[in-house]
C-alpha cells in the first residue's frame, strides 16, 4: 500500500527566504506526482506535476523535484511572499491503478 | 470557462439520515472521484468512475455509494449518516491530454457535520 508522508506538518518562515517543502512515498512505482496548494475552505489547485520519467519541473518561484528511486520529492519556493501562505499537498498517482494517494500536507505561513 | 461544481457547500444532518452530496463537472472529462479530507490523513479516496455506469470503491468506501447516469456529474450518497463520517469532501475530474498527462482539478468541496 502507497503510503505518503510530508515533513515538516507546519512551517513559519519570515517574507523573503528559501524554502523547502519534502514529500516521501513508499512504493516507486509511481505514475506522476503533483504538488497542489490548498487555500482555507477552498479547494485544491495544481501546482506542479512531474512524471515518472522526470527529475523536475519549474513554474515560475517553484521548482518540485523528483528522485523516484530514493521514494523523495521537494518542492522548493524561492523568495517567499505573504501570498504563499496556505497548507501545500503532494500526491502520486499509482502505476498500476488511476488514483491519486496524498500527504497529509504541510502548512505554510509566511510572515509580511 | 468549464468548471466543477460541488453542492450544497455546507451541511449539517443527524445520524441516520440519508445525505446526497452533488458534484457536476463541465469539463467533459470521463474520470470523477470523490475524496474526503479529515486533519491529519490529508485526501482519501472514497468511490471513482471512469465513465458513465462505471463506479470503483477507494480507500475508504464503507457507508458511501455513487452512481454516474451520465458524463457532467457524480452524486456522493451517504446511506444513513454516522459522526465519522464528518468531514470535507472533495470531488475531482480528470481526462489524460494528448501528451499523455493526468491532471485531477478540484471542486471547491462540501462541508458536512453529522450530529
Amino acid at each position: 500500500k502507497q503510503e505518503v508522508t510530508q515533513i515538516p506538518a507546519a512551517l513559519s518562515v519570515p517574507e523573503g527566504e528559501n524554502l523547502v517543502l519534502n514529500c516521501s512515498f513508499t512504493d516507486s512505482a509511481i505514475y506522476n506526482l503533483q504538488w497542489f496548494r490548498q487555500d482555507p475552505g477552498k479547494g485544491l489547485t495544481s501546482l506542479l506535476l512531474i512524471q515518472s520519467s522526470q527529475r523536475e519541473q519549474t513554474s515560475g518561484r517553484l521548482n518540485a523535484s523528483l528522485d523516484k528511486s530514493s521514494g523523495r520529492s521537494t518542492l522548493y519556493i524561492a523568495a517567499s511572499q505573504p501570498g504563499d501562505s496556505a497548507t501545500y499537498l503532494c500526491a502520486v498517482l499509482r502505476g498500476s491503478a488511476r488514483q491519486l494517494t496524498f500527504g497529509s500536507g504541510t502548512q505554510l505561513t509566511v510572515l509580511p | 470557462d468549464a468548471e466543477i461544481t460541488q453542492s450544497p457547500r455546507h451541511k449539517i444532518t443527524e445520524t441516520g439520515r440519508q445525505v446526497t452530496l452533488a458534484c457536476h463537472q463541465t469539463w467533459n472529462h470521463n474520470n470523477m472521484f470523490w475524496y474526503r479530507q479529515d486533519l491529519g490523513h490529508g485526501l482519501r479516496l472514497i468511490h471513482y468512475s471512469y465513465g458513465v455506469h462505471d463506479t470503483n470503491k477507494g480507500e475508504v468506501s464503507d457507508g458511501y455509494s455513487v452512481s454516474r447516469s451520465n458524463t457532467e456529474d457524480l452524486p456522493l450518497t451517504l446511506e444513513s449518516a454516522a459522526s465519522s463520517q464528518t468531514s470535507v469532501y472533495f470531488c475531482a475530474s480528470s481526462e489524460i491530454g494528448s501528451s499523455g498527462i493526468e491532471t485531477q482539478y478540484f471542486g471547491p468541496g462540501t462541508r458536512l457535520l453529522v450530529l
